[in-house]
């Protein structure tokens, strides 16, 4: 079956700092991937997506590139803020008109000033 | 605009009780899916509607669940006969046609069987 799989957290950087948030996945055919992101006391929302292999979803500062050979997906930004501390989840829709995602179990970023 | 919204944002039952959760989608949004969130745990996906049926309910756990969606725009997930492993925070989402159109989340229902 379809799975996701990410880092374990929480990931505590400083202000500024490079971020990597690895996302790995399992699945049959192409699917589409997203980087969902839920602020504190709010619901998930969007982050960014890709739906094909060498894809790059952006989004905020954000980077993340389908990568079919590794089944990868992992989210990238260059000078992290304070603001973005959050849970990032990766998920995947597969290609089979299957409507449901499949999430990983998510990551807590915490940015210290 | 108004978001997705649930009611409650809490609840609190007795083991072998009856609940329902109510969810409100975003005006016009012809998808809406339901997922239960354990502690720790990623979101797991429960049932989809689009419209007013139920397109694929296989992530329903067992047969204590159940969800309607009767005119096409409010939803309701039931439970019934409660279990201390219902525990958790229930998730409902809608988008505008399903697919890969974002999905817009609702904060949640926080349900503790005791």
């Amino acid at each position: 079956g379809n799975s996701v799989t990410q880092m374990e957290g929480p990931v505590t950087l400083s202000e500024e700092a490079f971020l990597t948030i690895n996302c790995t996945y399992t699945a049959t055919g192409y699917p589409s991937l997203f980087w969902y992101v839920q602020y504190p006391g709010e619901g998930l929302q969007l982050l960014l997506k890709a739906t094909k292999a060498d894809d790059k979803g952006s989004n905020k500062g954000f980077e993340a590139t389908y990568r079919k050979e590794t089944t990868s997906f992992h989210l990238e930004k260059g000078s992290v803020q304070v603001s973005d501390s959050a849970v990032y989840f990766c998920a995947l829709s597969p290609d089979t008109g299957r409507r449901a995602l499949t999430f990983g179990s998510g990551t807590r970023l915490q940015v210290q000033p | 605009g108004a978001g997705v919204s649930q009611t409650p944002s809490n609840k609190v039952t007795e083991k072998g009780k009856y609940v329902e959760l109510r969810c409100d989608p975003i005006s016009g949004h012809t998808a809406l899916y339901w997922y239960r969130q354990s502690l720790g745990q990623g979101p797991e996906f429960l049932i989809y509607f689009q419209g007013t049926g139920a397109a694929d309910d296989s992530g329903l756990p067992n047969d204590r669940f159940f969800a309607v969606r009767p005119e096409g725009s409010v939803s309701t997930l039931k439970i019934q006969r409660t279990e201390r492993g219902d525990s958790a925070v229930y998730l409902c989402a809608s988008s505008s046609t399903g697919g890969d159109s974002p999905l817009h989340f609702g904060n949640g229902t926080r349900l503790t069987v005791t």
